[in-house]
């Protein structure tokens, strides 16, 4: 069974930092981009970064860039998502999902994960 | 940055209505977008990649259609498991999604 699960959310304090994970099962986890999506309590989706199959490229959404870090094990079927500097606008539940590449670059997220909650808040 | 501008945010409609979702692009992204579906406490499900292909296993009545900066979901006759929200997304330069619309029963 193609499956995505992460793990790590949390309570933490403004300024703090809190690691997520995402383990992969059931596919080739080598073969696709590995993204993170968040969704703060009430609001829509916020791609927040994606990272290539050999994690030599990385991107992020502006808001986020210089304090999160996407990063992957590929010989652990794992993707991580290291956030610094958290702040209360932060607080989502973050997914990970997996890009089907349909042409180069371009991505569709066809397997998410059931989300792991975020709370920064003092 | 571009912006994914989705409209309505909500709509009423009924059990077999013919329901449209319209989406703007901030500026021309080709066919570079896809189409989800989220219900409360889930996760979205891929609908539609590349403005119009059908992800496999989603029924024929939802379709994607547009290029350019105009995009359209339609849902031919809506059933009762299709009250969700919906969110488009471009994949032209990162991978912003638009604000969303949420489908109530009349």
């Amino acid at each position: 069974e193609v499956q995505l699960v992460e793990s790590g959310g949390g309570l933490v304090q403004p300024g703090g930092s809190l690691r997520l994970s995402c383990a992969a099962s059931g596919f080739t986890f080598t073969k696709h981009w590995m993204s993170w999506v968040r969704q703060a309590p009430g609001k829509g989706l916020e791609w927040v970064a994606n990272i290539k199959q050999d994690g030599s490229e990385k991107y992020y959404v502006d808001s986020v860039r210089g304090r999160f870090t996407i990063s992957r094990d590929n010989a652990k079927n794992s993707l991580y998502l290291q956030m610094n500097n958290l702040r209360a606008e932060d607080t989502a539940v973050y997914y990970c999902a997996r890009g089907e590449e349909w042409l180069l670059y371009r991505v569709a997220f066809d397997v998410w994960g059931q989300g792991t909650m975020v709370t920064v808040s003092s | 940055d571009i912006q994914m501008t989705q409209s309505p945010s909500s709509l009423s409609a009924s059990v077999g209505d013919r329901v449209t979702i319209t989406c703007r692009a901030s500026q021309s992204i080709s066919n570079y977008v896809n189409w989800y579906q989220q219900k409360p406490g889930k996760a979205p499900k891929l609908l539609i990649y590349a403005a119009s292909s059908l992800q496999s296993g989603v029924p024929s009545r939802f379709s994607g259609s547009g290029s350019g900066t105009v995009f359209t979901l339609t849902v031919s006759s809506l059933q009762p498991e299709d009250f969700a929200t919906y969110y488009c997304q471009q994949t032209h330069s990162a991978h912003s999604f638009g604000g969303g619309t949420k489908v109530v029963i009349k």
